[in-house]
């Protein structure tokens, strides 16, 4: 059981780039959320998904794109990378009931 | 929108010593949960300890306790016996409606020996 992976762990991208972060979970949650962390701050919430097929927009979605083919794997696509988009991105997935929400470790960008 | 404040930006405890840490909210959803997270120096996040709005005790969790006031909309944490492995950030989380959660700026803990 590895609950919550994230793939890469650093990235370095240059503006007008794009490129996917890949999130996976094998606990069969139905909910997962992308979370962005810039320094000094607390997490952000950039989209989530209640479900397969179902996605919804955060606090603070522009410039990301997201969808939700199967249970298990919940991708961030950034479309074009800009320097304000360098940060630390969480993916994070729980189960109904209490919702406690278990987070992946972290992808660092850096957007040049 | 949630609006979650965390008073103290920073804070010193003792090791051995009990520290209680600051977090108020404000929500119009009856139903809601609260959550406190970890975040040591290597970055993780760490669930620590939940309360439901509805939950007629204080949350519990080994060192870790919850000062639950609905009214005032109030969800302190207190850690009890600081251990130097204490040191971290600690984020309060409330979650109202849909699985996602909102985080305040945090506080950042330093256990002393």
């Amino acid at each position: 059981n590895a609950g919550v992976t994230q793939t890469p762990k650093f990235q370095v991208l240059k503006t007008g780039q794009s490129m996917t972060l890949q999130c996976a979970q094998d606990m069969n949650h139905e909910y997962m959320s992308w979370y962005r962390q810039d320094p000094g701050m607390g997490l952000r919430l950039i989209h989530y998904s209640v479900g397969a097929g179902i996605t919804d927009q955060g606090e603070v979605p522009n410039g990301y794109n997201v969808s939700r083919s199967t249970t298990e794997d919940f991708p961030l696509r950034l479309l074009s990378a800009a320097p304000s988009q360098t940060s630390v991105y969480f993916c994070a997935s729980s189960a109904g009931g209490s919702g406690t929400q278990y987070f992946g470790p972290g992808t660092r960008l850096l957007v040049l | 929108a949630q609006k979650i404040t965390q008073t103290q930006p920073g804070m010193f405890v003792q090791e051995k010593e009990a520290v209680t840490l600051d977090c108020t909210y404000d929500t119009s959803d009856p139903s809601y949960g609260l959550f406190w997270y970890k975040q040591p120096s290597s970055g993780e996040m760490i669930f620590l300890i939940y309360q439901g709005s509805y939950d007629q005790q204080n949350a519990t969790e080994g060192r870790y306790s919850l000062n639950f006031q609905k009214a005032r909309k109030s969800a302190n944490l207190v850690i009890s016996a600081s251990q130097l492995g204490d040191s971290a950030m600690y984020f309060c989380a409330p979650r109202a409606g849909r699985r996602a959660l909102t985080f305040g700026s945090g506080t950042r803990l330093q256990v002393q020996p």
